[in-house]
C-alpha cells in the first residue's frame, strides 16, 4: 500500500515563526502536492511538484513556498507563519502513467494553529 | 476555469439505507475526469470511486455507484446499504485531461458532510 506521511499532526506556533511541514511518501511518486483544507472552502492547492527540484504554483501559493530535494520528500514553508494561515494542511502524491489514470494518495493531514 | 459544486453541506442517512450525495461541475473540456473521495474524521482522505468522461457506463465500487450525466454536468454518488462507517467527509473533484502539469491538478468541491443513524 501507498503510504503518504506527514511530520506532526498537529502543531501550535507563533505568529512571525518559520514553519516547516514535512511530507514523505514511500512510493517512489512523481507528484506531490500541498494542500490547504479549510471548512466551507473544501481543499484548495497551495503548491505542488512533479519533478525534483521542481515546483508550481497552485491556487494560493501566497504566504508560502516549498521545497523538494528528493523525490520522496516534499515540504511546505511558512516563511513567516500569520493566524490567516492556520488551517488543516494535507500533503498528496500521485505517480505520472501516460495515457492512464493515476489516483492522488493524501497523508493524514497536519492541523496547524498559528497563535 | 472549471469549477465543482457540492450544494449539500450535510446529508444524514439511516443505517442500512440509500442515500445520494449531488455534484455538478463546469467545463468546456470534452475529456476529463471525475472523483468523490472520502475524509473520515481524523482520518486520510481515500479514494471511493472515479469516472473516466469517455465512458458511458457508470463506475460501481461494491456498495457505491455514480450516476455521470456527462450533457448535464452532474456527477452524483450513491451509497447503498450505509454502514457506519461511511460517515465522513466526501469530495467530488475534477481533472483534466491531458494531465501533463498543472493540468492534473485536483479541483475540488467544498464537500459534503454525511452522518450514519444507527
Amino acid at each position: 500500500d501507498v503510504k503518504v506521511t506527514q511530520s506532526s499532526r498537529y502543531l501550535v506556533k507563533r505568529t512571525g515563526e518559520k514553519v516547516f511541514l514535512e511530507c514523505v511518501q514511500d512510493m517512489d511518486h512523481e507528484n506531490m502536492f500541498w494542500y490547504r483544507q479549510d471548512p466551507g472552502l473544501g481543499l484548495r492547492l497551495i503548491y505542488f511538484s512533479y519533478d525534483v527540484k521542481m515546483k508550481e504554483k497552485g491556487d494560493i501559493p501566497e504566504g508560502y513556498s516549498v521545497s523538494r530535494e528528493k523525490k520522496e520528500r516534499f515540504s511546505l514553508i511558512l516563511e513567516s507563519a500569520s493566524t490567516n494561515q492556520t488551517s488543516m494542511y494535507l500533503c498528496a502524491s500521485s505517480l505520472v502513467l501516460a495515457g492512464a489514470l493515476e489516483t492522488q494518495y493524501f497523508g493524514p493531514g497536519t492541523r496547524l494553529l498559528v497563535l | 476555469a472549471q469549477t465543482v459544486t457540492q450544494s449539500q453541506p450535510e446529508m444524514s442517512v439511516q443505517e442500512a439505507e440509500t442515500v445520494t450525495l449531488s455534484c455538478t461541475y463546469d467545463t468546456s473540456e470534452s475529456d476529463y475526469y471525475l472523483f468523490w473521495y472520502k475524509q473520515p474524521p481524523s482520518r486520510q482522505m481515500i479514494l471511493v470511486i472515479r469516472q473516466e468522461a469517455y465512458k458511458q457506463q457508470n463506475a460501481t465500487e461494491n456498495r457505491f455507484s455514480v450516476n455521470f450525466q456527462k450533457a448535464a454536468k452532474s456527477f452524483s454518488l450513491k451509497i447503498s446499504d450505509s454502514q457506519l462507517g461511511d460517515a465522513a467527509m466526501y469530495f467530488c473533484a475534477y481533472r483534466s485531461w491531458p494531465f501533463g502539469g498543472s493540468q492534473g491538478n485536483l479541483i475540488f468541491g467544498k464537500g459534503t458532510k454525511l452522518s450514519v443513524k444507527p
